[in-house]
């Protein structure tokens, strides 16, 4: 499968920890982007990475959240402290243009 | 208030019968992406529009870009119990970063067999 993959799937955590997630992105493309998506709304940008650069965060994305591309290739999402409002998925997507296409998701439940 | 608003927010209908979704701005997109996502996982991408007055056939699903690139529409067919699921529109409006997807709220289509 050369789509889009995200680990772990799910995640429980009680407030206060760390999590980390990881994104893969289609082996060909240079652009990455992380989004969150609360229960009955659409998913909402957090922050995007050109090849290792990260051209654009969202105010959404507080000091608590860091997101890291080292290689150009995977990502990272890191949530420090976590708190019951960031109980959500976390969407990883990548594309070469305009077209993004989207991983699986990370669940998180913040307890 | 939402750039992106589609409607209706929910949708219930039987199998067999037809229904259109919409989604409207007040801002010019240079694309619009449908995507569709069930409960769980990530939004696939159905189709891309990116010249106004565009329309787009996919199997039974129809796919209109308004002439003006402000408003899109989809419409299926003869629905069926695999239609079921959250249908999302996207883009990113002339003048912000390309990149940055905004997303509608979404219709959640429910299909009854």
């Amino acid at each position: 499968d050369t789509g889009v993959s995200q680990d772990p799937r799910h995640k429980i955590t009680k407030r206060g920890q760390n999590v980390t997630f990881r994104c893969d992105p289609i082996s060909e493309h240079n652009r990455l982007y992380w989004y969150r998506q609360t229960l009955g709304q659409g998913p909402e940008f957090l922050t995007y990475f050109q090849n290792e650069a990260q051209l654009e965060k969202s105010r959404l994305l507080s000091d608590r959240f860091s997101a890291e591309r080292p290689k150009g290739s995977f990502s990272t999402l890191e949530i420090q402290r976590t708190e019951q409002g960031d109980s959500a998925m976390y969407l990883c997507a990548s594309s070469t243009k305009n077209e993004q296409f989207f991983g699986p998701g990370t669940r998180l439940t913040v307890l | 208030t939402q750039l992106l608003e589609q409607s209706p927010q929910f949708l219930s209908i039987q199998e067999g019968e037809n229904l259109t979704v919409y989604c409207n701005s007040s801002s010019v997109f240079s694309s619009l992406q449908w995507y569709r996502q069930e409960p769980g996982e990530g939004p696939v991408l159905l189709v891309t529009v990116v010249t106004g007055g565009e329309v787009k056939k996919l199997k039974r699903l129809t796919f209109q870009f308004g002439d003006a690139r402000k408003d899109s529409s989809l419409h299926i067919t003869a629905a069926q119990p695999g239609d079921t699921g959250l249908y999302l529109c996207a883009g990113a409006p002339f003048g912000t970063s390309y990149g940055k997807l905004t997303f509608g709220q979404g219709t959640i289509l429910t299909v009854h067999p």
